[in-house]
């Protein structure tokens, strides 16, 4: 099966500073989406990117297919964006296959 | 439009015992996923049903079962509970014809003592 790669595993901020999380995958994918989990452990949709850029408030985001990865820029951090974030692909198994996730922690 | 919900949200049972969870999909969304979290294997798919017909299954063993009713509902079943089937459980829903963008319920999350 397609295999997903998270990194860092887990990254610690000052707030309001910038940082980018990165997602590889193995295999050509047809949807790709980036997570969110809150601390009751709901999976919050982030973005829906198998391809190009979007950007909502201080989260951006970027896929290029061709080179199999997914970045995710989250600027001028703040404490409430702690939590765990996952990339999960789908690869036309009507399957999402999911990163190990980046555990981000932003201090006050 | 309502999200996806998840009954029930905590359950607590004994090794042996047999458990279901309840997923009701967004509206009009006919696709319906389950997905078990652990510390130790992260995030695994279950099983996918769509139109009441399982599409893809998981590596897990015959003890977990699924179904979906007509009006998209989906249930799991988890038979013979061991203490490593102890998760949080999440469904999602998606809608055809939207690369399958997925979208999450808050889970359940099963203690087997």
């Amino acid at each position: 099966g397609i295999q997903v790669e998270q990194s860092p595993p887990d990254l610690i901020l000052q707030e309001g500073a910038n940082s980018t999380l990165r997602c590889n995958f193995s295999d050509s994918v047809n949807n790709l989406q980036w997570f969110h989990q809150n601390p009751w452990g709901q999976l919050i949709n982030l973005f829906y990117i198998p391809s190009g850029t979007k950007q909502n408030g201080r989260l951006s985001a970027t896929t290029v297919a061709t080179e199999r990865y997914s970045l995710l820029y989250i600027s001028s951090s703040q404490t409430t964006d702690s939590g765990v974030y996952f990339c999960a692909v789908l690869a036309g198994d009507y399957k999402l296959s999911f990163g190990a996730g980046t555990t981000v922690t932003v201090r006050a | 439009k309502a999200g996806v919900t998840q009954t029930p949200r905590y359950l607590i049972k004994t090794r042996g015992q047999q458990v279901t969870l309840s997923c009701s999909p967004i509206s009009g969304h006919r696709s319906v996923s389950w997905y078990q979290q652990t510390p130790g294997q992260g995030l695994q798919f279950l099983f996918e049903y769509f139109s009441e017909t399982q599409r893809n299954k998981g590596n897990f063993p015959g003890r977990f079962s699924g179904r979906q009713f007509s009006n998209s509902r989906s249930e799991m079943n988890v038979s013979t509970l061991e203490l490593g089937d102890s998760a949080l459980y999440l469904c999602a829903s998606s809608l055809p014809g939207t690369g399958y963008e997925q979208y999450f319920g808050p889970g359940t999350r099963l203690t087997v003592t």
